[in-house]
């Protein structure tokens, strides 16, 4: 079964701290979004990898292609990044995206 | 900015009553996504819509779902016989171009409430 995990579940982190979020996944995929739900419900799209590294503002998400594996970073985190983060990827065998079950971020002053 | 936005933001129905949930996608996007998460659970696809027809669908999109986009802006899901295992928040999502680059961009969602 082709699977998207997410580490950790949750994270508490303190203001300014560097934090990285883990993505692995199973089989191979043709892209990998990073998604931020915030506490109302609504979605944000972050990025979107198919390769390498993308940088917008404190945010960072990198891919490995060949180990499977996506990193999200947030540098100088600040208590507005509290938030649950969602990869999803779309298997090279289809279009629709998979979803991981969330890494629930609190950032605290 | 564009945007896609949903409406209503909440809908409260009774067992076996059919709703339609409404969308508009960002007006030059070719590519329309229906998604749901149930509360605590992870987001799952539901169906994907291109050139005026379902592209892809998961198994959750049976008989009682149907998709439309009736006038070229508008974009629904039709639940034709809620059930309270219906219960959720529904996400609308667009793209504008094929290729592994092209970001999806999602509504604010519809909370559905089966009773």
């Amino acid at each position: 079964k082709n699977e998207v995990e997410q580490s950790p579940q949750n994270l508490t982190a303190q203001e300014g701290e560097f934090i990285t979020i883990n993505c692995s996944y199973s089989v191979g995929i043709s892209a990998l979004h990073w998604l931020q739900q915030h506490p109302g419900g609504g979605i944000v799209s972050l990025f979107m990898l198919s390769s390498g590294k993308k940088k917008h503002g404190r945010l960072i998400a990198t891919i490995n292609i060949q180990e499977k594996h996506s990193s999200l970073h947030i540098t100088a985190s600040h208590p507005r990044d509290s938030a649950v983060y969602i990869c999803a990827v779309r298997w090279d065998t289809g279009n629709q995206f998979y979803f991981g079950t969330g890494t629930s971020l609190t950032v605290i002053p | 900015e564009p945007e896609v936005t949903q409406t209503p933001s909440h809908q409260v129905t009774q067992m076996g009553q059919e709703v339609i949930l409404r969308c508009v996608p960002i007006s030059n996007h070719l590519y329309f996504y229906w998604y749901r998460q149930i509360l605590g659970q992870k987001v799952e696809f539901l169906v994907s819509f291109y050139n005026n027809e379902i592209s892809e669908k998961s198994e959750i999109f049976d008989d009682q779902f149907s998709v439309e986009r009736p006038d070229g802006s508008n974009f629904t899901l039709k639940i034709r016989s809620t059930k309270l295992e219906d219960s959720a928040m529904y996400f609308c999502a667009s793209r504008g171009r094929r290729g592994a680059s092209s970001e999806q961009y999602f509504g604010p969602g519809t909370r559905l409430t089966v009773t």
